[in-house]
């Protein structure tokens, strides 16, 4: 199964500034994608990252608040910006399973951002 | 558009209950994928099943099963001789699929927290 991992696991931000969660896979994988769990909520899709193009973004978020970065295929990057308090959230990525788990979509562990 | 319904927002049993979590979907696509995730309280997402809209036929996968219902958009999941470690909230979610047969982006539903107690 694909190994993810996420950096950083945690973390506590002042209002105003910008965080980057960064995403590793241990192999290459075609879909890579961005989630946000707010406090008590269900998963809610933020963009799907493309290597080599733009990310294409969900309804109600915009590149300006949630720049993608996605240099190759086994690594994506999310950057939270301008943050409120509104933001605080579990933030996960997910890629779509390869070869004989192409059954699956894994997530990674998550990041827990609090905004202050 | 996609949606996903767990109409159950909590439910508590008592250890070596059988318990089901209701899960009801709409989509316009006539291929789709379902699944169900668990979350513990550690956070983390634990994938346990992927099903393909074109095979309604139940799974066991240990204490585990799965009843897929085309007729009415439904797929629950069951969990026989429930245990404290089932614990965690549980959430159903659906899928489009993508031209290169994976799964696109997922729909989650509300999730179900389950409580099993001793």
């Amino acid at each position: 199964s694909a190994v993810i991992s996420q950096k950083p696991s945690r973390d506590i931000c002042q209002r105003g500034t910008s965080l980057t969660i960064q995403c590793q896979v241990d192999s290459q994988v075609t879909m890579m994608f961005w989630y946000r769990q707010q406090p008590g909520q269900s998963l809610t899709l933020i963009a799907t990252a493309n290597q080599g193009s733009e990310a294409t973004y969900e309804s109600g978020f915009v590149i300006d608040k949630f720049p993608i970065s996605r240099p190759n295929l086994t690594f994506s990057t999310l950057t939270v910006s301008n943050m409120s308090p509104e933001d605080s959230s579990i933030y996960l990525c997910s890629v779509e399973g390869i070869g004989t788990d192409y059954n699956e979509q894994f997530f990674g562990p998550g990041t827990r951002l609090t905004v202050l | 558009a996609q949606k996903v319904t767990q109409a159950q927002t909590e439910i508590s049993v008592v250890e070596k209950e059988d318990v089901t979590l209701d899960c009801v979907y709409e989509t316009r696509d006539t291929t789709y994928y379902l699944f169900w995730y668990k979350q513990p309280p550690s956070g983390e997402l634990v994938f346990l099943i992927r099903r393909n809209s074109f095979d309604e036929q139940n799974e066991i996968s240990g204490r585990y099963s799965w009843n897929f219902q085309k007729s009415t958009s439904s797929f629950n999941f069951t969990i026989t001789a429930s245990q404290v470690v089932d614990s965690a909230v549980y959430f159903c979610a659906l899928s489009e699929v993508n031209p290169q047969g994976g799964s696109e982006k997922l729909v989650f539903g509300k999730g179900t927290k389950l409580t099993v107690n001793p």
